[in-house]
């Protein structure tokens, strides 16, 4: 069974830090493009980031609201891709889902998701 | 940035209904367009991909159709698992992708 699993969401300070994990199991992991979305009750989905696949170059990109604060990463050894998050902000509160193109081409050329996890929440408060 | 505009954000159908969801993009985007059901508490589900491509294991009673800048969504008869929330997303200039803000589709 082709599965994502979230972890290490919590309450965190204005300022503070927090590093989001994800297992995955059922594909073949290191050929495959990884992302993570948020979502908000009041922005709805919103693209994170993305680590492309080792031998794509494991480039990472990021969304404009988090470049320089975010950094994604992965363990293919592991099949686990990581979300550090650093200097969170109120804005950052959100359900964070990692997903995948699981390495179907097909999927990879428009941008589609077919796997994704259940989901861990990050709460930005004081 | 594309910006991607769904309407209407929610509507209340029946069991059996034919129901069509649309998504405006701001510019075109060819057909990369891709649509989600959400249910609550978990992660969204791909529907339909490239514009109207059904995913695998996804019932024929959704469709998918648009090029450019409008494209919709049908459910030809709906099922009571059918109602959730559904999302189009858009990659034609990425990344970023972007996505609708959601149609919620409710009971009647």
């Amino acid at each position: 069974e082709v599965q994502l699993v979230e972890s290490g969401g919590g309450l965190v300070k204005p300022g503070g830090s927090l590093r989001l994990s994800c297992a995955a199991s059922g594909f073949t992991f290191n050929r495959a493009w990884m992302s993570w979305v948020r979502q908000t009750p009041g922005e709805g989905l919103e693209w994170v980031g993305r680590i492309k696949s080792n031998v794509d170059g494991e480039t990472t990109d990021y969304a404009a609201p988090v470049k320089g604060r975010f950094t994604i990463s992965r363990e293919d050894s592991k099949n686990t891709l990581y979300l550090q998050m650093n200097s969170l902000e109120d804005e950052d509160t959100a359900v964070y889902y990692c997903t995948t193109d699981g390495g179907k081409w097909e999927l990879r050329e428009v941008g589609a998701f077919d796997t994704w996890g259940q989901g861990t929440k990050v709460t930005v408060s004081s | 940035d594309i910006q991607m505009t769904q309407s209407p954000s929610s509507l209340s159908a029946s069991v059996g209904d034919r129901v069509t969801i649309t998504c405006r993009a701001s510019q075109p985007i060819s057909n990369y367009l891709n649509w989600y059901q959400q249910k609550p508490g978990k992660g969204p589900k791909l529907l339909i991909y490239a514009a109207s491509t059904l995913q695998s294991g996804v019932p024929s009673r959704f469709s998918g159709s648009g090029s450019g800048t409008d494209f919709t969504l049908t459910i030809s008869s709906l099922q009571p698992e059918d109602f959730a929330t559904y999302f189009c997303q858009q990659i034609y200039i990425a990344p970023p992708c972007s996505f609708g803000q959601g149609t919620k589709l409710a009971i009647k």
